[in-house]
């Protein structure tokens, strides 16, 4: 089976601009969780989704949003870039809800920069 | 303070050596992970653990619920352990990971 993907790897923008990346989990998997890391905070929840319904936030301002659609993708949304929304953004997938009985499996990532 | 802390925060070990990392958390929780990110960013999970000891190759983790701590060991480490592991727990309710800081291991040869 392909791994987990994400795209694009790396991105740059600027303050103000707004980004949507995006995650393919899986074949199979239903369950498809965001992290923001950083070097200061280190990895930090953003949101779950399984079977398109966002099932846990974690505590990040209203402008990250994200959705999951039908066939299990999942994009992450980010408006009004701020300096401090550099980071790598990882998702992970697995065959039931994250974090639970069941292994996470991590895409590369997307490192974002903002100027 | 954290809810989740790694000791140490770097290692540095020679070929061979037995390592050992550090994971101590402060809530409740349903399962614990670790996982491994090299450089470039990619992440792996290794172990996910509610109870006891699990094994696979040279990586040994173990986890004791009562006192809210977990280990992992790698035995006859190898340069290509080099990488930082991080821990991270599921609390009891809810899904969402949180996430120690990570120990960045360096094994030369």
């Amino acid at each position: 089976k392909a791994g987990v993907t994400q795209t694009p790897r790396y991105l740059i923008k600027t303050r103000g601009q707004q980004v949507t990346l995006s995650c393919s989990p899986i074949s199979g998997h239903r369950s498809v969780s965001w992290y923001q890391q950083t070097p200061g905070q280190g990895l930090q929840f953003l949101f779950e989704y399984f079977s398109e319904t966002q099932r846990n936030k974690g505590n990040f301002p209203g402008r990250f949003s994200g959705r999951q659609f039908s066939n299990s993708r999942s994009e992450m949304n980010v408006s009004t870039l701020e300096l401090g929304d550099s980071a790598l953004y990882l998702c992970a997938s697995s065959p039931v809800l994250a974090g639970g009985a069941d292994t996470q499996y991590f895409g590369p990532g997307t490192r974002l920069t903002v100027l | 303070k954290n809810e989740v802390e790694q000791s140490p925060q770097n290692l540095t070990a020679q070929e061979g050596e037995f390592i050992t990392i550090n994971c101590s958390y402060s809530v409740g929780i349903s399962a614990l992970h670790w996982l491994q990110q090299h450089p470039g960013g990619g992440i792996v999970s290794l172990f996910m653990l509610s109870s006891g000891k699990k094994k696979h190759g040279r990586l040994i983790a173990t986890i004791n619920i009562q006192e809210k701590h977990s280990s992992l060991h790698i035995t006859a480490s190898h340069p290509r352990d080099s990488a930082v592991y991080i821990c991270a727990v599921k609390g009891t309710s809810g899904s969402r990971l949180t996430f120690g800081e990570g120990t960045q291991l360096t094994v030369n040869p």
